[in-house]
């Protein structure tokens, strides 16, 4: 795999802060959603999903919080690190027999 | 245990030939799922096997297709490429499918001249 593209927009944030990357999805009917992080020169990786039955799901370090009302999807990052540096993207799906649609991704950036 | 594989990882082909990809998942894993990404439309949903079936498919045209065999590995076929089938190729694997946690592997890099 390689990083996704050149004109992302770009998250920069400073090492130990706690970040957040927003996605806006676009189908009211879905209701399963994934946080994906891709370093460069490799594929995807799963971070954590929620189902619409939840507002809020926590991993190590990660929380994600969905908001049906604005469809609207975050992903909070506590205490980010240098390895957090990465392409984010959020998925969004409506059924086991429906496709998954990606957003368009948002660069994390993390200073020393 | 071993990740997703694909193979190759690096293609070059020139317009109108096809190309086969071809992808090896989790042991255990029965779903497939194949995606292009590209710098302009980022990651796009292919088509997803299970137990050797299309299971899901997007928005793509007919010249792109796929199988599973019955040992799950996956291949997807490119007939009569064009320039903008230049993309990196990816392939994730599941348990069961796209609604829970999929593993990508690193990916082919296309480029049609």
């Amino acid at each position: 795999g390689e990083s996704v593209g050149l004109h992302l927009p770009t998250l920069s944030v400073q090492e130990g802060d706690n970040s957040i990357i927003n996605c806006a999805y676009s189908n009211s009917a879905s209701d399963y959603f994934i946080w994906y992080k891709q370093e460069s020169g490799k594929g995807p990786q799963f971070i954590i999903d929620i189902r619409s039955n939840m507002d809020k799901r926590q991993g190590q370090r990660v929380t994600v919080l969905l908001n049906k009302t604005v469809k609207h999807l975050s992903l909070q990052i506590a205490a980010t690190q240098p390895g957090d540096s990465a392409v984010y993207f959020c998925a969004e799906n409506s059924g086991a027999n429906s496709k998954l649609t990606f957003g368009k991704g948002i660069t994390l950036s993390v200073r020393p | 245990k071993a990740g997703v594989t694909q193979t190759p990882r690096y293609l070059i082909k020139t317009r109108g030939q096809q190309v086969t990809l071809s992808c090896s998942p989790i042991s255990g894993h029965r779903s497939v799922s194949w995606y292009q990404q590209t710098p302009g439309q980022g990651l796009q949903f292919l088509f997803e096997y299970f137990s050797e079936t299309q299971r899901n498919k997007g928005n793509f045209p007919g010249r792109f297709s796929g199988r599973q065999f019955s040992n799950s590995r996956s291949e997807m076929n490119v007939s009569t490429l064009e320039l903008g089938d230049s993309a990196l190729y990816l392939c994730a694997s599941s348990l069961e499918g796209i609604r829970e946690t999929q593993y990508f592997g690193p990916g082919t890099r296309l480029l049609v001249l």
